[in-house]
């Protein structure tokens, strides 16, 4: 079966601009979760959805966005962007409820880069 | 905050050796997972183990889990170059509700 899907794959914005990335998880998953990652940071917790609920939100500010769709496909969005939001973001999908207690199958990734 | 930390950070070794690597965590968990990460790409999972398990072994891979150390081990045996990736821990947040990551360790296989 299909594997998790983000796209596009690279993307490069200005400061002040906002994105939109996309995410279709793997047929009949419904939970989808979203990481940042930054040499820096690592790999940091941005939110989880499921059934189109918010379950959870990481520590980051209101810039950064997210939905999901009654068919599972999530979005996140970054508004006013600044030049340390360049990451690579990972959407990760599982079949439970949480990806704590289950195998989580992640996306390549969309590599953002913010000049 | 990072909930699990590897150690050590990078790890260089030749093809055949056997690599491990570490991880602490802070609080109680339910289960430990690992994942692989080639560069720049999506993570693959590897392996969960369950709080109550003490050891599990996928192919070449080995994890053993000490709760009362909070800590966990991944061996790869018998290395080669396709391992070649950023290995990281995860569990859970103290709320359940979230996988978190830590920092991962790099190994580098030669041939």
């Amino acid at each position: 079966k299909a594997g998790v899907t983000q796209t596009p794959r690279y993307l490069i914005k200005t400061r002040g601009q906002q994105v939109t990335l996309s995410c279709s998880p793997i047929s009949g998953h419904r939970s989808v979760s979203w990481y940042q990652q930054t040499p820096g940071q690592g790999l940091q917790f941005l939110f989880e959805y499921f059934s189109e609920t918010q379950r959870n939100k990481g520590n980051f500010p209101g810039r950064f966005s997210g939905r999901q769709f009654s068919n599972s496909r999530s979005e996140m969005n970054v508004s006013t962007l600044e030049l340390g939001d360049s990451a690579l973001y990972l959407c990760a999908s599982s079949l439970q409820l949480s990806a704590v207690n289950t195998e989580a199958f992640f996306g390549q990734g969309t590599r953002l880069t913010v000049v | 905050s990072q909930q699990g930390e590897e150690d050590p950070q990078a790890l260089s070794i030749q093809e055949g050796e056997n690599a491990t690597m570490n991880c602490s965590y802070k609080t109680s968990i339910n289960n430990l997972q690992w994942y692989r990460q080639n560069s720049g790409r999506g993570l693959v999972h590897l392996i969960l183990i369950r709080s109550n398990e003490r050891e599990k072994h996928s192919g070449r891979l080995r994890v053993t889990l000490d709760t009362s150390k909070k800590s966990s081990s991944l061996l790869i045996t018998a290395s080669r170059a396709a391992d070649t990736a950023s290995y990281f821990c995860a569990t859970g947040n103290q709320a359940g509700t979230a996988l978190i990551f830590g920092k991962g360790t790099t190994l580098s296989v030669s041939s």
